[in-house]
C-alpha cells in the first residue's frame, strides 16, 4: 500500500539553528500539507500546497517557515531559526484529489534545545 | 470554519459496536463530513467521509442526519486496536481546503 514517508523520524537541534524536515508524498498525489502537534495538544494545520505554490497557511506559519517541492518527489518544510516552542511532532500529508482522503506520514519529532 | 462538537471521551467493550457522535449545527451545503483517527504515537488516519447519504467502508459506517446537523461514526465491532482519538471534521469540497482538527473523542476499548 502506498504511504507518505517522512525523514528523519526524530531530530534534535539547537535553538536558532535551521532545520529541514523532509517528506515523500504518495507518487501521484498533487495536494500536500504540513501539520504539527505539540505534545499533548491537538493537531494544528500549518500550510497547504498545490501546483508549486502555497494554497493556504495558518497564523503559525510565519516568516520563519517555508515549504518547497524541490523535485518531483520531495516536499520539505524549513524552519529558519528554531525556537524552543517549535518542539513538536510534524506531520506531512498528501491527497490525490481536492478535498479527498488525506494520507499522513508517521511524523518527525523535532526537539529544540 | 464550521465547528464540530464531540464528547471528550468514550469507552467501549471489545467486540461491541461503538457509536461516536458529532454535532455540526452550522454546517454549510458544501461541507463534507470527514472522520479521522489518531492511534497512539502515530499520524492521523482517514476513516470515512460523506456529504448527505450514509456511507460504509471496510473500517466503519457513517450515519448522517437528514438535516446534516449531526452525524455518527459507527464501529461495528470494536477491537483493542481501535483505541484512538477520533476526529469529526467539516471540510469544504472546493479548493485545497485543509483539515482542521479539534480535540476529538478519545475512545478506550476494554478487553
Amino acid at each position: 500500500e502506498p504511504e507518505v514517508t517522512q525523514t528523519p523520524s526524530h531530530q534534535v537541534t539547537q535553538m536558532g539553528q535551521e532545520v529541514i524536515l523532509r517528506c515523500v508524498p504518495i507518487s501521484n498525489h498533487l495536494y500536500f500539507y504540513w501539520y504539527r502537534q505539540i505534545l499533548g495538544q491537538k493537531v494544528e494545520f500549518l500550510v497547504s500546497f498545490y501546483n508549486n505554490e502555497i494554497s493556504e497557511k495558518s497564523e503559525i506559519f510565519d516568516d520563519q517557515f517555508s515549504v518547497e517541492r524541490p523535485d518531483g518527489s520531495n516536499f520539505t518544510l524549513k524552519i529558519r531559526s528554531t525556537k524552543l516552542e517549535d518542539s513538536a511532532m510534524y506531520f506531512c500529508a498528501s491527497s490525490g484529489t481536492q478535498g479527498g482522503e488525506a494520507f499522513f506520514g508517521q511524523g518527525t519529532r523535532l526537539t529544540v534545545v | 470554519d464550521a465547528k464540530t462538537t464531540q464528547p471528550n471521551s468514550m469507552e467501549s467493550n471489545e467486540e461491541e459496536p461503538v457509536h461516536l457522535p458529532c454535532n455540526h449545527s452550522t454546517i454549510s451545503g458544501t461541507d463534507y463530513i470527514h472522520w479521522y483517527r489518531q492511534l497512539p504515537s502515530q499520524g492521523p488516519e482517514y476513516v470515512i467521509h460523506g456529504l448527505t447519504s450514509n456511507v460504509n467502508n471496510r473500517m466503519a459506517s457513517l450515519a448522517i442526519a437528514e438535516d446534516r446537523k449531526s452525524s455518527t461514526l459507527i464501529l461495528h465491532r470494536a477491537t483493542l486496536r481501535d483505541a484512538a482519538v477520533y476526529y469529526c471534521i467539516l471540510r469544504r469540497a472546493s479548493g485545497n481546503t485543509p483539515l482542521v482538527f479539534g480535540k476529538g473523542t478519545r475512545l478506550s476499548v476494554i478487553a
